[in-house]
Formats: structure tokens, sequence, C-alpha cells
């Protein structure tokens, strides 16, 4: 069964460091990754998505990704965390037929601390 | 502006009085899709549709119904709507395959 897995319910870092929230998926072929935020009362945003090419994709506000297909991960990273960055982050994956089958990890909280 | 637009926002209601919450967008988009978010379970699609009068199921479509007769609105019917059914529910469209979709602000449905 396809499928995405977020394995920390909860992300803790300081302001300033450097964060990591992890995706891994199980979808098969050459699937089409997202990651969205979410922030309270609101619908999900989108940050930054994996099409083709370069393992580094760049996002909005400072977000990057990195798509490892040996792993099937595709990891939300920002080099200095900030305070309003804190929220629920959403990987998602959507195979590459002509549907609209978005299939989404459960989510992680990040909570960014002064 | 850009804008996937679903209403009611806010809506409590009884066990088996048929609702609908309206979602529109305003960006030509072929694809649009409904889902629901629950505490835990992230969010699981309940139905999309690729083109005028063409729609399909996703995970969870028991219960739920939807049309789309217009290009611009797709809207959700719950037409005996259960307690199970208490959810925070987002529409959402896109263009091209790999464009990301935009998603309404949610509809917050508490059945009783």
């Amino acid at each position: 069964a396809q499928s995405v897995a977020q394995p920390e319910d909860q992300v803790n870092v300081a302001e300033g460091n450097p964060l990591t929230v992890k995706c891994t998926y199980s979808v098969s072929g050459n699937p089409y990754l997202f990651w969205y935020v979410q922030y309270p009362n609101r619908g999900l945003q989108f940050l930054l998505k994996y099409i083709t090419g370069d393992n580094l994709v760049k996002g909005s506000y400072g977000f990057e990704a990195e798509f490892n297909k040996s792993q099937t991960s595709f990891h939300l990273k920002k080099p200095s965390a900030l305070v309003s960055d804190s929220a629920l982050y959403f990987c998602a994956v959507r195979d590459r037929s002509n549907t609209d089958k978005l299939i989404f990890g459960t989510g992680t909280r990040l909570q960014v601390f002064p | 502006e850009a804008q996937v637009t679903q209403n009611p926002r806010y809506l409590i209601t009884v066990t088996g009085k048929k609702l609908t919450v309206t979602c529109s967008q305003n960006m030509n988009h072929e694809y649009m899709s409904w889902y629901r978010q629950d505490p835990g379970l992230g969010l699981r699609q309940i139905y999309y549709s690729m083109n005028v009068e063409v729609t399909d199921k996703g995970d969870v479509p028991e219960g739920y119904k939807v049309s789309r007769k217009e290009k611009r609105n797709f809207p959700l019917i719950l037409e005996s709507p259960s307690p199970n059914q208490t959810s925070l529910y987002f529409c959402a469209s896109r263009g091209q395959p790999n464009q990301p979709q935009h998603f309404g602000d949610g509809t917050r449905l508490s059945i009783l």
C-alpha cells in the first residue's frame, strides 16, 4: 500500500538553530513530492516540491528539502529556525499518473523556542 | 487574488440532517479535491475531480457525495451526517500535474 511516514509528531528547536523535519514514502514509480505548512485556523500553504533534477530543492520562507531516492526520503530543512516557523508541517506525495490522488503524512508539529 | 473559497467555515448540526459544503476556485483549475483532517491521521482524500462531470473516490468516500457541474465549483454533500463525520474539511484545486494544490481555509463540521 502507498504511504507517507512522518516519524516525529513534534520537533522542538531553539531559534537560530538548524531544523529538520523527516519524511519517508512508499509509493511506486517516481512520485511528485511536496511539503505544506499549516498555521492555526488556516488551510495548507505550499512550501516546496520535487519534480525532477537537483536533489536539493529550495522553497518559500528559507526552507529547503533534500530528496534521496535510495532512501525514499524527502526531509525538510532550514539552516536557521525562527519562532514564526512554529506550525504543523505535512509531507505529501502524488504519483505521476493522471489522477489527483495525493497521500499525506500525519504531520509534524514544529515548535521553535526563543 | 487566486483563491479557493469554502462555506461555511463552521457548522454545528445534528445527525441525519443533510448538509452541503460549497467550494469554489477562481484559477480555472481542472483538478479539485476534498479532504478531511483528523488528529493523528493527517489529511485523507475523500473525493477528487479531474474535470467537469468527472469524479472519483479517494481513500475515505463513504457517507459523502460530490458533484462537478461547473469547472469552478465542487460541493461536498453529506446526505445523512453522522457523528463520525465530525472533522475539519478542506477543499483544494490545482492546475498541471506537477503543480501543488491550493487549499481553502477549511470548514469545521460538528455532527451531534
